[in-house]
Parts: C-alpha cells; sequence; structure tokens
C-alpha cells in the first residue's frame, strides 16, 4: 500500500517556467488537498478537492491551477513560476473531510525558482 | 480570516525535562488535530480531540482540549531523542469542515 505518492522530490525552476507537480494516492479517499511550507509560516493550504471533479481555493491559492479527473490523482500546476513559490510542497488525502478523519500527506516536493 | 496560533515557535530542552506546546485559535473548533513532523519528513498524525475538555494520552504524551474549544495543548513527559520534531495544531475552518488550518508550529530539540 504505497499511500500519497508525490513526484519529483525535488526541483528547479528558472522564473516563468511552468511544471506540474504531480500526488497519487491508492487509498480511495475522496478529500485531497496541497499545502505549501515554507520556513515559520507552518503549513499553508493551497487547493482542495472533496471528489472527482470538484476543486476549490485554499488560503494561498494564486499562482496556482489544479483539477481532479480522477479519485487518485491530484496534480497541481505552476504556469509561470516565480520566486515566491520557492518551497516545500506536501500533498495529503482523507477518506472525508478533514474534519471527520486525518490527512495522510505525501513526502513532499522541494521546489525551488531561480 | 480564521487563525491558529502555536507557541513558542521553538523550544530546545535537555532530554528527560518536560515539553509543552500550547495552540489557541480565534474561533470555537468543532475538534482540533496534533501532527508531529521528523526533520526532512512530512506530517504524521497523532491524535484528534473532539469534546470540550477532552483529554488523552499516548504514553508519555497527553492531550488537552480547552473547555471553549478554542485552545489546546500537548504536553510531552521526560523528552527523549526521538521526540524531535515540530509539532503542529491543526482545526478546521468555520461554516465547513473541508479545509483544515495548521498552526505554525512549535520546533522541538532535544540535547542528549
Amino acid at each position: 500500500n504505497a499511500g500519497v505518492t508525490q513526484t519529483p522530490k525535488f526541483q528547479v525552476l528558472k522564473t516563468g517556467q511552468s511544471m506540474t507537480l504531480q500526488c497519487a494516492q491508492d487509498m480511495n479517499h475522496e478529500y485531497m488537498s496541497w499545502y505549501r511550507q515554507d520556513p515559520g509560516m507552518g503549513l499553508r493550504l493551497i487547493h482542495y478537492s472533496v471528489g472527482a471533479g470538484i476543486t476549490d481555493q485554499g488560503e494561498v491559492p494564486n499562482g496556482y491551477n489544479v483539477s481532479r479527473s480522477t479519485t487518485e490523482d491530484f496534480p497541481l500546476r505552476l504556469l509561470s513560476a516565480a520566486p515566491s513559490q520557492t518551497s516545500v510542497y506536501f500533498c495529503a488525502s482523507t477518506r472525508q473531510g478533514p474534519s471527520n478523519s486525518p490527512l495522510h500527506f505525501g513526502n513532499g516536493t522541494r521546489l525551488t525558482v531561480t | 480570516g480564521q487563525q491558529v496560533m502555536q507557541i513558542p515557535q521553538y523550544q530546545h530542552v535537555q532530554e528527560g525535562e518536560d515539553f509543552t506546546t500550547y495552540c489557541n485559535s480565534s474561533t470555537t473548533l468543532s475538534n482540533i488535530q496534533w501532527y508531529k513532523q521528523r526533520p526532512g519528513g512530512h506530517p504524521v498524525f497523532l491524535i484528534q480531540l473532539v469534546k470540550s475538555g477532552e483529554v488523552k494520552k499516548q504514553k508519555r504524551l497527553t492531550f488537552q482540549f480547552g473547555e471553549a474549544k478554542k485552545n489546546s495543548s500537548l504536553h510531552i513527559t521526560a523528552t527523549q531523542t526521538t521526540d524531535v520534531g515540530t509539532y503542529f495544531c491543526a482545526g478546521p475552518t468555520q461554516g465547513g469542515s473541508e479545509k483544515l488550518v495548521f498552526g505554525k508550529g512549535t520546533k522541538l530539540t532535544v540535547n542528549p
């Protein structure tokens, strides 16, 4: 049972480049979410999804797009990377909403934008 | 918007000393969750508290939820080097349970 799998683990981008951070879970969880973690800032919610075809914004959605075409996958897209998006990104999932069941986190993607 | 505040931001203890981190919300919470993140790792769920005044224990860890459901604490008795990491509290936003707001965490270091 792999849990939540994130790829890549590390990525370096130049300002203006685009990329997609991949997230997949094999636990049949309905809820998936993306957080970014910056020093001293804790975990901040970017986007989340309560099921296939449904997405919504979190605290810091600007500069990021998401889609949820299947229950298993929830990719995060950076259309034009900026240095302010240098961060560690975590994908997390849970069976229902996060209030009812704990979040399972992936191992993270460390992104550097130069 | 809703805020979840944690203090202290950092705590350094000698092995064997006790440790406590506090979490305060600007609004009443339906429940509160605690997570631990080891250095270089990802957050891992520890526990969820739901009832007013609830106290739960996991070996040397004691979790409390305040009577007003606006604050919580995590106390570790006789810290060990394996307790090193950052401890986060998190609570769902008001008006729905679809967003989990995290505190900024307390980073614990333990001197052996």
